[in-house]
């Protein structure tokens, strides 16, 4: 079966300028979640969605904003972006009921590149 | 809050030589742990998982058992392979219940040499 569908895989952008990102989930996942990743801090979680709301957050600005549509396909966006922002931003889905016990199954990602 | 300390990488290990990576975390309650493995360019596959303790998680050769007296979930293999070569990141879901985000260690750079 399909995995977790990130586009684009790579991407680069101008400091303040926005950026959206998508993320399809494995079929009959409905919960999913957005990861940043960076060599300085590692791993983050950003948000994570389920039934087009968002029910939990991360330690991130306001600037870094997700949705996700009734097919369960989700975006995040992020806008007035730094250098900062630079980063390879994973998608990870699941069934609602189960990730947070067996695991979440994780896209390949989208390397950000702010310049 | 809940965190994961994971060894301190690179690790560089000979093919059929041994693995140990360390595993300790801080968590309330009773969370989930699970080992996650990144091949350059690609994302995170999970590698294994344990959902109580004394469970003992275990795919391609790798375990590593839920250990609560000592927190910890240290991932082991007994005999490594050039294909093995990756980061290694140990996690925990957080929050409890369905919704836990995951919490990640640093991860551990892991290089086997022919």
């Amino acid at each position: 079966k399909a995995g977790v569908t990130q586009t684009p895989r790579y991407l680069i952008k101008t400091r303040g300028q926005q950026v959206t990102l998508s993320c399809s989930p494995i079929s009959g996942h409905r919960s999913v979640s957005w990861y940043q990743q960076t060599p300085g801090q590692g791993l983050q979680f950003l948000f994570e969605y389920f039934s087009e709301t968002q029910r939990n957050k991360g330690n991130f600005p306001g600037r870094f904003s997700g949705r996700q549509f009734s097919n369960s396909r989700s975006e995040m966006n992020v806008s007035t972006l730094e250098l900062g922002d630079s980063a390879l931003y994973l998608c990870a889905s699941s069934r609602p009921e189960q990730g947070a016990y067996y695991g979440y199954t994780f896209g390949s990602g989208t390397r950000l590149t702010v310049v | 809050g809940n965190s994961v300390t994971q060894m301190e990488g690179p690790v560089t290990l000979s093919e059929e030589a041994f693995l140990t990576i360390n595993c300790t975390y801080t968590a309330t309650g009773y969370p989930s742990l699970f080992w996650y493995v990144q091949y350059p360019g690609e994302g995170l596959q999970l590698l294994l998982k344990a959902t109580k303790a004394d469970d003992k998680g275990s795919n391609k050769g790798f375990e590593a058992t839920y250990r609560k007296e000592t927190t910890s979930f240290h991932l082991e293999k007994g005999s490594v392979q050039v294909s093995d070569s990756a980061v290694y990141f140990c996690a925990l879901s957080d929050g409890g219940g369905s919704q836990g985000n995951l919490i990640f260690g640093k991860g551990t750079k892991l290089s086997v040499k022919p």
